[in-house]
């Protein structure tokens, strides 16, 4: 069925450290698996994403990593900032590039 | 580039009301989404629309709710006869199908919905 798992669910890192988030999906035709990252009562904003034919893409401070084989997909985050505090989501497309379908969510706490 | 609006922002509304949210995709976006989100969980989908032609729905979709896209350009969401579980916020994002672009989505702020 159409399933994508996020762990953890909160994250609390000091300011400079790295954070990662990892996802796993179910069904192995999805082939774009986006980041968004949610602020308090705004929608959630497209931060990086990453399409089947490659295996990781860089932005700045944040990567993502997919594995096809193991259907998993990873968001890193380095030198967090305080300003990187947020709730992300991993998402997967199903339906040829309908419909999303969203993580749980992963809370991101960086203290100063 | 006006980003996903949406409107209203806010809407409080006494139980077995009716309430239409009306979403503005990005423009020249043929693909239109809407889901709905609660407090401490992920966006879960609820339809989407291809132009005007309405592509798919969820099951969360009751026969309370009903959404168009006449012209496709922009939406309406409509929930008639609402009860407190509909308290939610009401996403809507917008893509545009292409081999470079295909499947990139952005989302609105969201519309806060309310039931008393």
């Amino acid at each position: 069925g159409e399933n994508v798992e996020q762990h953890p669910s909160t994250l609390s890192v000091q300011e400079g450290d790295s954070a990662v988030i990892k996802c796993t999906y179910s069904d192995s035709a999805s082939n774009y698996f986006p980041w968004y990252k949610q602020e308090l009562g705004k929608g959630p904003q497209l931060i990086i994403d990453i399409r089947s034919n490659v295996g990781e893409k860089k932005d700045q401070r944040i990567a993502v990593t997919l594995n096809k084989t193991a259907k998993h997909f990873s968001l890193h985050i380095t030198e967090t900032q305080p300003e990187d505090s947020a709730v992300y989501f991993c998402a997967g497309v199903y339906n040829q590039g309908g419909k999303l379908i969203f993580g749980q969510g992963t809370e991101l706490s960086v203290k100063p | 580039d006006t980003g996903v609006s949406q409107d209203p922002r806010h809407k409080i509304t006494k139980r077995g009301q009716n309430v239409t949210f009306r979403c503005d995709p990005i423009s020249e976006h043929n693909r239109l989404y809407w889901y709905r989100q609660t407090l401490g969980q992920g966006p879960e989908f609820l339809t989407y629309f291809q132009n005007e032609a309405q592509l798919e729905k969820s099951r969360l979709l009751s026969d309370r709710f009903s959404a168009e896209r006449p012209k496709g350009s922009f939406s309406t969401l409509e929930i008639q006869r609402t009860e407190q579980g509909d308290s939610a916020m009401y996403l809507c994002a917008s893509s545009v199908t292409g081999r470079i672009s295909g499947n990139t989505i952005y989302f609105g702020e969201g519309s806060w919905l309310t039931v008393v």
